[in-house]
């Protein structure tokens, strides 16, 4: 199956600072790419749909703003967590197309 | 009613056990059906992949599809503890380049040996 990077796999960060995730499609070009949310014990939460060239789609209920997602080229997307706060702490896993949907190992992120 | 249901477990066998793992949904729309596994901190793996009313085999793994019924299953045979993870079923429709896939909450599965 088609291989989908994250990087970084973990990041802890302090309450008020912004954190950068990215997600790469390694050998294939994807136009749309998607971010999900898990928090434990929980199912996946699509909030944005990420498209090459064009501004993301957000899921009802998640903040534009403070989730900022950039998809630049044909094998990167990223999403950025604005002024961070310890409710954001979760896994943020990214997926993107080829033929079906590819996901990423996913980025643990802790707000202290 | 959520749109796909599915039995979050736990659910412990021994190993060498057939699994049987389900989910129902209820938006008739639905004509493409996955299964998924997650390992603990990690991203979901594509197991199965089938479009429609079917079944499905690949090695120990036999994914079927009722439409009829709105219920899809997984199944796994000579369970190994290799196994054991978080099964997670989705399912979208097949509108243009929609991909947007609706999952279940996932099941814990731990094979025993």
């Amino acid at each position: 199956g088609a291989v989908v990077s994250q990087h970084p796999s973990w990041v802890i960060c302090k309450s008020g600072t912004s954190v950068k995730i990215e997600c790469r499609s390694l050998d294939f070009q994807a136009t749309t790419m998607f971010w999900y949310r898990q928090f434990p014990k929980q199912s996946l939460m699509l909030m944005a749909t990420s498209n090459e060239g064009s501004k993301a789609t957000y899921e009802q209920g998640v903040e534009k703003d403070k989730f900022l997602i950039n998809h630049a080229s044909l094998t990167l997307s990223t999403l950025t967590v604005t002024s961070a706060h310890p409710e954001d702490s979760s896994f943020y896993i990214c997926s993107a197309i080829s033929g079906s949907q590819f996901f990423g190992p996913g980025t643990r992120l802790t707000v202290l | 009613q959520k749109e796909v249901e599915q039995d979050p477990g736990p659910l412990s066998v021994p190993e060498g056990a057939i699994v049987s793992l389900n989910c129902t949904y209820s938006n008739s729309a639905f004509q493409y059906f996955m299964w998924y596994r997650q390992y603990s901190r990690k991203g979901p793996e594509l197991l199965m992949y089938t479009y429609s009313s079917g079944n499905k085999e690949d090695g120990r793994f036999t994914a079927q599809v009722d439409k009829s019924s709105k219920y899809i299953s997984l199944f796994i045979r000579d369970s190994q503890p290799s196994d054991s993870a978080t099964y997670l079923c989705a399912m979208r429709d097949s509108g243009g380049s929609n991909y947007k896939l609706t999952f279940g909450k996932g099941t814990l599965l731990t094979v025993n040996p």
